[in-house]
């Protein structure tokens, strides 16, 4: 059964930096495409950035309003995929989901809430 | 620039069908792509891949009721003998190079 857990999320103050992770079982890690997507209170899906597989070079593509300030990286060794959010802004508060992302999104964790607040 | 277009609210009887749809921008026509479900304070579940011919791949325990269908830059998500735990937001989505793409959503209310 696949499991995508998240963890790292909290309040954080504008200005400051957070990092999500992602503990994958159930499947082959190391050769899934890996993304995050996000969920504002109240709005729809926001796809944030995607991460190939190292045969695919771990090449990361980011959504417009992140690019900059969040980084996506993954350790296949401990089956882990990371979000590194620095500058947060109050309108990255959001639950964030980490998924498996081969074009489709086909998987999904349970969700970590991040706040961004003074 | 790729977009999906959904409409915001669908509403059907209970036991009813509902046929929810997502447009394709243009020069995307032929695109793939996914339906996911989001019930009330949970997070999504993918429900199945549609590809521009209509045909479709659905996820583990995704029950028979749901199926998808394709129509030029269409693409549908019939919900037949509706059930009060289909009320939930319905998403699309798709990719390209470098870039996934979800559409507004629409949300279901069973009647």
């Amino acid at each position: 059964e696949v499991q995508l857990v998240e963890s790292g999320g909290g309040l954080v103050k504008p200005g400051g930096s957070l990092r999500l992770s992602c503990a994958a079982s159930g499947f082959t890690f190391s050769n899934a495409w890996m993304s995050w997507v996000r969920q504002a209170p109240g709005k729809g899906l926001e796809w944030v950035g995607r991460i190939k597989r190292k045969t695919d070079g771990e090449a990361t593509d980011y959504a417009a309003p992140v690019k900059g300030r969040f980084t996506i990286s993954r350790d296949d060794s401990k089956k882990t995929l990371y979000l590194q959010m620095n500058s947060l802004k109050t309108e990255d508060t959001a639950v964030y989901y980490c998924t498996v992302s081969n074009g489709v999104v086909d998987y999904w964790g349970q969700g970590t809430q991040v706040t961004v607040s003074s | 620039q790729l977009v999906l277009t959904q409409s915001p609210s669908a509403s059907a009887s209970l036991g009813a069908s509902v046929k929810l749809t997502c447009t394709l921008s243009s020069g995307h026509t032929s695109y793939a792509i996914a339906w996911h479900q989001q019930q009330p304070e949970k997070g999504p579940r993918y429900l199945m891949k549609l590809n521009s011919d209509g045909s479709h791949t659905k996820g583990g325990g995704i029950p028979d009721r749901f199926s998808g269908s394709s129509s030029g830059a269409e693409r549908y998500l019939t919900i037949s003998s509706l059930q009060s735990e289909d009320e939930a937001d319905y998403y699309c989505q798709t990719w390209g190079t470098g870039i996934v793409v979800f559409g507004g959503g629409t949300k279901l209310t069973v009647l």
